[in-house]
C-alpha cells in the first residue's frame, strides 16, 4: 500500500535561514509524489510534483524537493525562508487503483518562520 | 487561471440534519474527488467520481454520504443525517486525467462543516 510519513510535525526557522521538511514514502511501484501547502484558512496549493522524470524537482516560491529512491525520501527544501512561508505542508503520494487514483496525505508539517 | 470553487465556506448544522456541500470543478476536468480533514488530523480521501459514477470510495464514505453531478458544472456531496463526527473541513478536487501530467488534482478552498 502507498503511504507517506512526515518526520516532523512542527518546524521552526528564522527568516532567511534554510528550510528542510522531511518526508519518507512507501510504495509498491514507482511513486508519484507531491508537496502541497495550506496557508491558514486557505485551500491546498500544489508546490511541486515528482512523476519519475528528473529527481530534483523545482516548485513555486523557491521550493524544491529531491527524490531519493535509495532512501525512499522526498524532502522539501528552500534556501532562505520568508515570513510568508509559514503554513502547513503536506507530503502526498498517489495510490492507483483500477485506472483511477487518489491522494494519500502525510500528517503535515507546520512551518513557523520567526523574524 | 481556472480554479475549483466551493460553497458555502462555512456550514453549521444540527445533528441529524441533511447538508449538501457544493463544488464547481475546473471546466474541462473529468475526474472529481472529495476529501475531508478533521481538525488536527490528516486529509483523508472520501470518494472519486468519473463519468457520472463513483470510481472509488473509502470506508468513511458509508450510506450516509452520496455524490452527484446534477448538471454540467456542479459536483455535490450530500450527508443525509449528520453526526457530530462529520464536523470537518471538506475539500473538493478535480483533475483532467489520472496519468502523467494530467493526474494533478486541483483543490478548492474547502467548506468547514460544523455539526452541533
Amino acid at each position: 500500500a502507498q503511504s507517506v510519513t512526515q518526520l516532523d510535525s512542527h518546524v521552526s526557522v528564522s527568516e532567511g535561514t534554510p528550510v528542510l521538511l522531511r518526508c519518507n514514502y512507501s510504495s509498491s511501484y514507482s511513486p508519484s509524489l507531491f508537496w502541497y501547502v495550506q496557508h491558514p484558512n486557505k485551500g491546498l496549493q500544489l508546490l511541486l510534483k515528482y512523476t519519475s522524470a528528473a529527481t530534483l524537482v523545482k516548485g513555486i516560491n523557491g521550493f524544491e524537493a529531491e527524490f531519493k529512491k535509495s532512501e525512499t525520501s522526498f524532502h522539501l527544501t528552500k534556501p532562505s525562508a520568508h515570513m510568508s512561508d509559514a503554513a502547513e505542508y503536506f507530503c502526498v503520494v498517489i495510490a492507483f487503483s483500477g485506472g483511477y487514483n487518489k491522494l494519500i496525505f502525510g500528517a503535515g508539517t507546520r512551518l513557523a518562520v520567526h523574524p | 487561471e481556472p480554479e475549483v470553487t466551493q460553497t458555502p465556506s462555512h456550514q453549521v448544522t444540527q445533528m441529524g440534519q441533511e447538508v449538501i456541500l457544493r463544488c464547481v470543478p475546473i471546466s474541462n476536468h473529468l475526474y472529481f474527488y472529495w476529501y475531508r480533514q478533521i481538525l488536527g488530523q490528516k486529509v483523508e480521501f472520501l470518494v472519486s467520481f468519473y463519468n457520472n459514477e463513483i470510481s472509488e470510495k473509502s470506508e468513511i464514505f458509508d450510506d450516509q454520504f452520496s455524490v452527484e453531478r446534477p448538471d454540467g458544472s456542479n459536483f455535490t456531496l450530500k450527508i443525509r443525517s449528520t453526526k457530530l463526527e462529520d464536523s470537518a473541513m471538506y475539500f473538493c478536487a478535480s483533475s483532467a486525467g489520472t496519468a502523467g501530467y494530467y493526474n494533478e488534482q486541483f483543490f478548492g478552498p474547502g467548506t468547514r462543516l460544523t455539526v452541533l
